[in-house]
């Protein structure tokens, strides 16, 4: 049973416009989120975190919001921008258990 | 600064064949993972380890071994492969399990 959930598969924008990918997770004592960034043929890449004791973190064109009673987070990208183009991977984790839960994945296609 | 090495990068293998990936990581990295990637279904742990001589079974651990003898690798083994263990394979290494994980460039794996 997965426990982080991104029930979007994929999202299209217009260059220089808001991308905002959904994350939900089921486990409540994860403490831990992070997103990861993939191109193809390639390995994901760390993007940005949050931990539960913040509801938002920004990072540049990139913000991550926490609400841990919905357990819901999601990555905002201010603007889009074409190499942007993407798969995004939602990932959590929670002290004492060493390793990281992904979500499926949503590919992102920022337009011209 | 190589990060993680994930040798080879392409293989196909015949049902009932046997194989190693091996994973490098030059960070010294305590916690290293095993995962793989399917259409629609994200990342998924096989195996990961908590330090030199450790291993732990993750999500999807049947069909797999693992062993970890030096801190800077970690091998995955598939002792008689299957169609089913077709599939991208990705490595990644951390410095403690609430810290970022860096990637390897993955393994294309075909089982015919």
């Amino acid at each position: 049973d997965q426990q982080v959930k991104q029930n979007s598969p994929s999202l299209s924008v217009q260059e220089g416009r808001i991308s905002i990918l959904n994350c939900d997770y089921t486990n409540s004592m994860f403490d831990y989120f992070l997103w990861y960034k993939k191109y193809p043929a390639e390995g994901p890449t760390f993007l940005i975190s949050i931990s539960s004791i913040k509801d938002k973190n920004e990072d540049g064109r990139f913000t991550v919001f926490l609400n841990k009673s919905a357990k819901h987070l999601s990555l905002h990208i201010v603007p889009s921008q074409p190499g942007d183009s993407a798969v995004y991977f939602c990932a959590a984790s929670w002290a004492n258990d060493y390793k990281l839960s992904f979500g499926a994945g949503t590919t992102v296609t920022v337009r011209a | 600064n190589a990060g993680v090495t994930q040798t080879p990068k392409f293989r196909v293998l015949k049902t009932g064949q046997s194989m190693t990936l091996l994973c490098a990581q030059d960070m010294n990295h305590e916690y290293m993972y095993w995962y793989r990637q399917d259409p629609g279904m994200g990342l998924r742990l096989i195996h990961y380890s908590v330090g030199e001589g450790t291993t732990a079974k993750g999500e999807v651990p049947d069909g797999y071994n693992v062993s970890r003898l030096k801190k800077q690798n970690f091998l995955l083994g598939l002792e008689s492969a299957a169609p089913s263990q077709t599939s991208v394979y990705f490595c990644a290494s951390t410095r403690t399990g609430l810290t970022e994980a860096f990637f390897g460039q993955g393994t294309r794996l075909t089982v015919v």
